[in-house]
């Protein structure tokens, strides 16, 4: 069963750092990744998606890269600003797949 | 091009009710999954459908069933609820085949409380 892990649970960072966000999974075969962004109690806003034959796609200031072989992906965020504050969730599919296998996230506080 | 949307936003319940949740897809979306996201955790995968037929389960027991109509919107039943299924509902519509999964649209949720 694919396990995803996301490293660290919780970020507080000054506003205009730039930092990374790590997802790990247990198994390579995957057919795509994708990053979401929540709210406290709101549903999920999709950030990018990130298919098995890609290694990255970036968003304005966002970026995220995928390492297959090594069953990683990071989010990176440029110049952070008080509006990034959320969880940020990271979810893959397998090759076979009917689900999304998720993260527990990583909740992220940008101080102003 | 509207979004996924939800029904209801939040709803309170007593354990052993039935309830329903429903959701509308994306325009141009087949398939719908379900999700249960307990408090400090990530989505859970209920089930998914997939041209109004069930396309995968995931660890959840026989009270927790779906549908989906022919508009591709879908519902989600509990029967015999219980205290543990206080949790936000999660709804996502994607573009999907027997390929795999393509991007997943997220609605807003339901917040569903059992007292």
């Amino acid at each position: 069963k694919q396990e995803v892990t996301q490293i660290p649970a919780a970020l507080s960072v000054p506003e205009g750092e730039n930092l990374v966000l790590n997802c790990s999974f247990t198994d390579s075969a995957i057919y795509n990744l994708q990053w979401f962004r929540q709210d406290p109690g709101k549903g999920l806003t999709s950030l990018l998606l990130i298919q098995s034959s890609q290694r990255e796609q970036t968003s304005g200031r966002l970026n995220a890269s995928l390492d297959k072989s090594s069953g990683r992906s990071t989010l990176y965020i440029a110049a952070s600003q008080p509006g990034d504050s959320a969880t940020y969730l990271c979810a893959v599919s397998p090759n076979t797949g009917n689900q999304f296998y998720f993260g527990t996230g990583t909740s992220l506080t940008v101080i102003p | 091009e509207t979004g996924v949307t939800q029904s209801p936003t939040h709803l309170i319940k007593t354990r052993g009710q039935q309830v329903t949740l429903r959701c509308s897809s994306q325009s141009g979306h087949n398939t719908v999954s379900w999700y249960q996201q307990a408090l400090g955790q990530g989505p859970q995968f209920i089930f998914q459908y997939y041209r109004e037929e069930e396309n995968g389960r995931g660890n959840f027991p026989p009270r927790f069933s779906g549908l989906q109509f022919p508009n591709y919107s879908s519902e989600l039943n509990v029967n015999a609820l219980e205290l543990d299924d206080s949790a936000l509902y999660l709804c996502a519509s994607s573009w999907g085949g027997l390929a795999g999964l393509g991007e997943q649209y997220f609605g807003p949720g339901t917040r569903l409380t059992v007292t």
